[in-house]
């Protein structure tokens, strides 16, 4: 079945760029999800990005894919300590909620 | 506007006994679902509803029943708790199941079954 892989730990300084990589198994994925979820609260829906384009920017915010080798990266400029959260990484055939598949979640904590 | 709603915070409970966890959107959404997180697993799909009176079985559904009466109430019931069933159960809506829209997520219910 449909697999999503995400390292579970980010640490980075407050400034600086961090980069959440995240590696899928099926090519037929259509959507491509990236969920914030802060300390007990739901997720949240960052961004997402359609399988035929290969980057989106929303503010400090950049998502990249790389279809070929299934990689999709979430890139967030000027870290700040509010984006200490845990980002998941999900992936969808029809861009169905229902049929989303999630990574194991990255925890990304931003040190002072 | 209070969104997905869902009840209670948290709870213990013992092995063996039953439980149902509330969800209640006011968004007027047609489909519903339920995930529970593990760590190390993401979240992966329990039941869903697709609209009012139609429910389906996810990746994970055994030990779990639903039911949709309604659009706001998407209940989550345990019959007979078991610990593997410890976890965080999030509940959550879309305007439909078929095509690409937003799934809004209620806070969560972490339960733990001793």
């Amino acid at each position: 079945g449909e697999d999503v892989e995400q390292s579970l730990f980010l640490s980075v300084r407050e400034g600086d760029s961090s980069v959440i990589n995240c590696t899928y198994t099926d090519s037929s994925s259509t959507y491509l999800y990236w969920y914030k979820q802060e300390p007990g609260a739901g997720l949240q829906l960052l961004t997402y990005i359609f399988s035929n384009m290969d980057m989106k920017q929303d503010q400090r915010l950049t998502v990249l894919l790389n279809k070929k080798d299934k990689h999709l990266s979430l890139r967030i400029a000027d870290t700040q300590t509010g984006d200490s959260a845990i980002y998941f990484c999900a992936e969808s055939t029809m861009g169905s909620a229902r049929q989303l598949t999630f990574g194991s979640g990255t925890q990304l904590t931003v040190l002072p | 506007t209070a969104g997905i709603t869902q009840a209670p915070t948290s709870q213990i409970l013992a092995a063996g006994r039953s439980m149902t966890l509330r969800c209640t959107q006011d968004m007027r959404h047609n489909a519903m679902y339920w995930y529970r997180q593990d760590l190390g697993l993401g979240l992966r799909l329990i039941h869903y509803s697709n609209t009012a009176g139609t429910t389906g079985k996810g990746e994970v559904p055994d030990g779990y029943s639903v039911s949709r009466a309604n659009t706001d109430d998407f209940p989550l019931t345990l019959a007979s708790a078991v610990p593997s069933q410890t976890s965080v159960y999030f509940c959550a809506s879309s305007v439909d199941s078929t095509s690409n829209t937003e799934a809004f997520f209620g806070q969560g219910t972490r339960l733990t079954v001793v």
